[in-house]
């Protein structure tokens, strides 16, 4: 089955311990992104890749890191999480040639 | 500055009434505009691409339009089963960053 996972689903966590929030997909996808949902704000984009080893900053990076050294994998990681970092986080893939982004379940992270 | 801009908020149709969602957007040269539906506690599902103004793509009881400065998603004889959040997003044709709208949340009454 096609999608895309992410790991942990739920996260309570607190002021200043770095974390890692996992991606997965299994559509040999070259597009790869980060948003986060907040009420009233709707989905920013985070990050985005667009292949192995190509990253770039989104609408709201500053507090993330990506990496991607894998195709199939782009792990979010926050190195000093605050509270304003709490939040719905989506993780995406796409093929780069139609963006037809295929979205994973969302990490509900909690930061206290 | 990209932006976009979905009206109304929100959205209560009777089952069988149909109406139509707005998607208005401010971008630097449009490579396409997309939209998607969201279910409560999960993630966006992808609907439709529009590439250039005058285009029209439909699925079932969907139908989405584009012109030079906004998009309509048109949604004839709803059912229950159509009530979700419908996001519309825009890329830029100068990137392949993505700004999504706050979304137009819909609610069909039987």
């Amino acid at each position: 089955e096609a999608q895309v996972t992410q790991n942990p689903r739920y996260l309570i966590t607190v002021t200043g311990k770095k974390l890692t929030v996992t991606c997965s997909q299994n559509m040999n996808h070259e597009y790869m992104s980060w948003y986060r949902q907040d009420p009233g704000l709707g989905l920013r984009q985070i990050y985005y890749s667009m292949n192995v080893e190509v990253t770039d900053k989104g609408d709201v990076p500053e507090g993330y890191k990506v990496s991607r050294k894998e195709k199939r994998n782009f792990p979010l990681i926050l190195e000093s999480p605050s509270p304003n970092q709490t939040s719905l986080y989506f993780c995406a893939s796409s093929l780069a040639q139609t963006h037809e982004q295929y979205f994973g379940p969302g990490t509900r992270l909690t930061v206290t | 500055e990209d932006q976009v801009t979905q009206s109304p908020e929100a959205l209560r149709l009777q089952e069988g009434e149909s109406s139509s969602l707005n998607c208005s957007y401010t971008v630097s040269g449009l490579r396409g505009l997309f939209w998607y539906r969201q279910d409560p506690g999960k993630g966006p599902e992808f609907l439709f691409t529009l590439y250039s103004a005058g285009e029209e793509k439909e699925k079932e009881r969907l139908k989405a339009t584009l012109t030079k400065k906004e998009s309509f998603l048109h949604i004839t004889a709803p059912k229950p089963e159509d009530s979700a959040t419908y996001l519309c997003a825009v890329q830029a044709i100068s990137g392949n960053q993505f700004y999504f709208g706050t979304g137009t949340s819909l609610t069909v009454i039987p």
